[in-house]
């Protein structure tokens, strides 16, 4: 079983749809939940981070934890085709001082005028 | 800018030749991290720095592979006897130690080795 595992897509959605991500992931003992876009070619960009269950929310971004189902997701509201990427989930392991990150295969977004 | 840079952007190298790659993180930083990424996958943790230290290598890091941070500011990542299995983006982050410790990205260096 992968640590942190994401459906690959590609997903894709409309222009100005919700785009729904989702992300699960093995360690019960995870601590902090990233995500990241990345572009072709490019590296990964910090998008939204989130600690605690929850909803986050940031512009268009929601992040949502549930830590007893092991899962987080990223909710992108009126997307558009500039969110059209790669999007990687990465969690921190229990690891008692800092923060190695865990990342997913990722899932690629397209978003279709 | 004051993000992350790596240095150099793209290296191509033949088999067997030794290669090193440079990281100036985020000048307030004191972590440093060092990923690498093939196609189609996520990065994969290689190695940690706080300040100067080295506190853990993946076992992805053969002997072949050494990274430094000497003075606790910028670091380099050297592999020796390349093999066309390094071919890869290695990616560079860094973050600053506090509860929150979000990592910060460089823009790679892709290399590839023929």
């Amino acid at each position: 079983q992968k640590e942190v595992e994401q459906n690959s897509g590609p997903l894709s959605v409309p222009e100005g749809a919700i785009a729904s991500l989702n992300c699960t992931y093995s360690d019960r003992g995870s601590q902090s939940f990233f995500w990241y876009r990345q572009y072709s070619g490019k590296s990964p960009e910090l998008i939204m981070f989130i600690y605690s269950n929850g909803d986050k929310e940031d512009g268009r971004f929601t992040a949502q934890l549930n830590k007893a189902s092991q899962y987080v997701s990223l909710l992108i509201r009126d997307s558009q085709p500039s969110d059209s990427a790669t999007y990687l989930c990465a969690v921190t392991p229990f690891s008692g001082g800092y923060n190695k990150l865990i990342f997913g295969a990722g899932t690629r977004l397209a978003v279709h005028p | 800018d004051t993000g992350v840079s790596q240095d150099p952007r793209h290296k191509i190298t033949k088999r067997g030749q030794n290669v090193t790659f440079r990281c100036d993180p985020i000048s307030e930083h004191n972590r440093l991290y060092w990923y690498r990424q093939t196609l189609g996958q996520g990065p994969e943790f290689l190695t940690y720095f706080q300040n100067e230290a080295q506190l853990e290598k993946s076992r992805l890091l053969s002997d072949r592979f050494s990274a430094e941070r000497p003075k606790g500011s910028f670091s380099t990542l050297e592999i020796q006897r390349t093999e066309q299995g390094d071919s890869a983006m290695y990616l560079c982050a860094s973050s600053l130690h506090d509860t929150e410790d979000e990592q910060y990205f460089g823009p790679g260096t892709r290399l590839t080795v023929t």
